[in-house]
């Protein structure tokens, strides 16, 4: 059963805390994307990565960070300095080509700060 | 910098009446663009791309580049299209992430 598998599914993190949030992937995808999904706003781009071993910032990488050791993972990291992380965060991957923009997406993780 | 906006962020219909939602672009190079749906307790999942041209549960879109928009239409709503609607521009070349619209939420009541 090919798809994304995001972990966990709810997240409660202490202020000052680093979190890790987990996305793998079984489709052979090269690429991999983590969006924010916040009320009003819909999805805004954290991370991106073309290819292992690389990745490029979103529009609101601050307070994030994510590494891609390997094709089928691209775990992604809450940082304390992340002002607001309380959201919904939702992992996709894609084909390369033309099929770069057809995202596949996981079912998210929700991140709750206490 | 590409934008996409999304004026609507709630659509309510009455079963059987027209739908359309709408989505204008700002973008110098020539985009791709897409609408995603969201179904409630569902993934995130494509919808439609303007380059296939083609019709999805009664769907259709139209890439104006004259007037950078690619709204969304459906002759008669359906009960099951109440979902949230996303619609997303991809760059041929440059940044290879989409860049999507804030929502509009489709409510199709009986």
């Amino acid at each position: 059963d090919g798809g994304i598998t995001q972990s966990p599914k709810y997240l409660f993190r202490k202020e000052g805390q680093n979190v890790t949030l987990s996305c793998e992937q079984n489709l052979n995808h090269d690429a991999m994307y983590w969006y924010r999904q916040d009320p009003g706003q819909g999805l805004r781009l954290i991370y991106y990565s073309q290819i292992v071993n690389d990745f490029q910032k979103g529009d609101i990488a601050e307070g994030y960070s994510v590494s891609r050791e390997k094709k089928e993972s691209f775990p992604l990291t809450v940082t304390s300095a992340q002002k607001n992380p309380t959201a919904f965060y939702l992992c996709a991957s894609s084909a390369q080509g033309s099929g770069a923009n057809v995202l596949t997406f996981g079912a998210g993780s929700r991140l709750t700060v206490l | 910098a590409q934008r996409v906006t999304q004026p609507e962020k709630l659509l309510s219909v009455f079963k059987g009446a027209p739908v359309e939602l709408k989505c204008n672009y700002s973008y110098s190079g020539s985009p791709e663009l897409f609408w995603y749906v969201q179904y409630s307790r569902q993934r995130l999942q494509l919808l439609l791309r303007h380059i296939s041209r083609e019709s999805i549960k009664g769907f259709t879109a139209d890439l104006n580049k004259g007037e950078t928009s690619f709204h969304l239409k459906k002759p008669f709503a359906q009960e099951e299209d109440s979902a949230m609607y996303y619609c997303a521009l991809g760059e041929i070349t440059g940044r290879r992430a989409l860049t999507f619209g804030s929502g509009t939420r489709l409510q199709v009541q009986p």
